[in-house]
């Protein structure tokens, strides 16, 4: 079963606003990943964030995990037309391999 | 070179054919990972190898055989699939963390490979 669920599903904003993500997810974990995907094509990696942190920048991104609710989210800000994609969060766990759970994702469309 | 390679990029076939998908990367990464994923749908989880050695299978049915020869290459072996089987397989590979183990590692995913099963 997945371990992340995101909301909203979908997104459409303004180029310029910021966009937010939120994830859920159901047991422990190691870390947690955002990555982007466009147009049914291979993942891009933005950023990992570790059980033991809270929030982390990259860029126009900021990522907070919460562990205590089991939550994440994924803040855009300055959003540009290029950011259209689908963006999964993606929970990982050591279990003899390192296993890697996706929750289902928010389609992001940011208009010009 | 950080760029995990797939080949082919679009593949048809026929339920009684046999195919394969070939992955290749050559970051050094030890860990290697064949994902399924349908249209509008988050990327599932099939097999990760570790070190050459099949460490995780997500009870995929055995028409879907992995494989990996060495550690830059990955393949998928398919036989006998069904037309729900049609669906975007990406691979992915990882370094292992600093202690050896598979703590906190991205994953380098490549552009897929686009199935369809007639």
């Amino acid at each position: 079963s997945q371990q992340g669920e995101e909301d909203p599903q979908a997104l459409s904003i303004q180029e310029g606003e910021n966009a937010t993500m939120n994830c859920s997810y159901k047991t422990s974990i190691n870390n947690l990943q955002w990555y982007r995907q466009n147009s049914g094509r291979g993942l891009v990696h933005l950023i990992l964030i570790r059980s033991n942190e809270r929030e982390k920048h990259s860029g126009r991104l900021r990522v907070t995990l919460d562990t205590s609710k089991k939550s994440s989210s994924l803040l855009i800000t300055a959003s540009r037309a290029a950011d259209t994609a689908s963006y999964f969060c993606a929970t990982g766990k050591n279990t003899g391999g390192f296993k890697t759970i996706f929750g289902a994702g928010t389609r992001l469309f940011v208009k010009a | 070179d950080t760029e995990v390679t797939q080949t082919p990029k679009h593949l048809v076939m026929g339920m009684t054919n046999k195919k394969s998908l070939k992955c290749e990367q050559h970051m050094g990464h030890r860990a290697m990972y064949w994902y399924k994923q349908k249209a509008k749908k988050p990327p599932e989880l099939m097999f990760v190898y570790s070190y050459e050695k099949l460490s995780i299978n997500e009870s995929v049915p055995s028409r879907f055989s992995p494989e990996c020869p060495n550690s830059s290459l990955l393949n998928l072996h398919l036989h006998a699939l069904q037309p729900e089987d049609s669906a975007l397989y990406l691979c992915a590979s990882s370094a292992p963390g600093l202690a050896g183990g598979w703590n906190q590692e991205t994953q380098y995913f490549g552009p897929g490979t686009r199935l369809l099963v007639l």
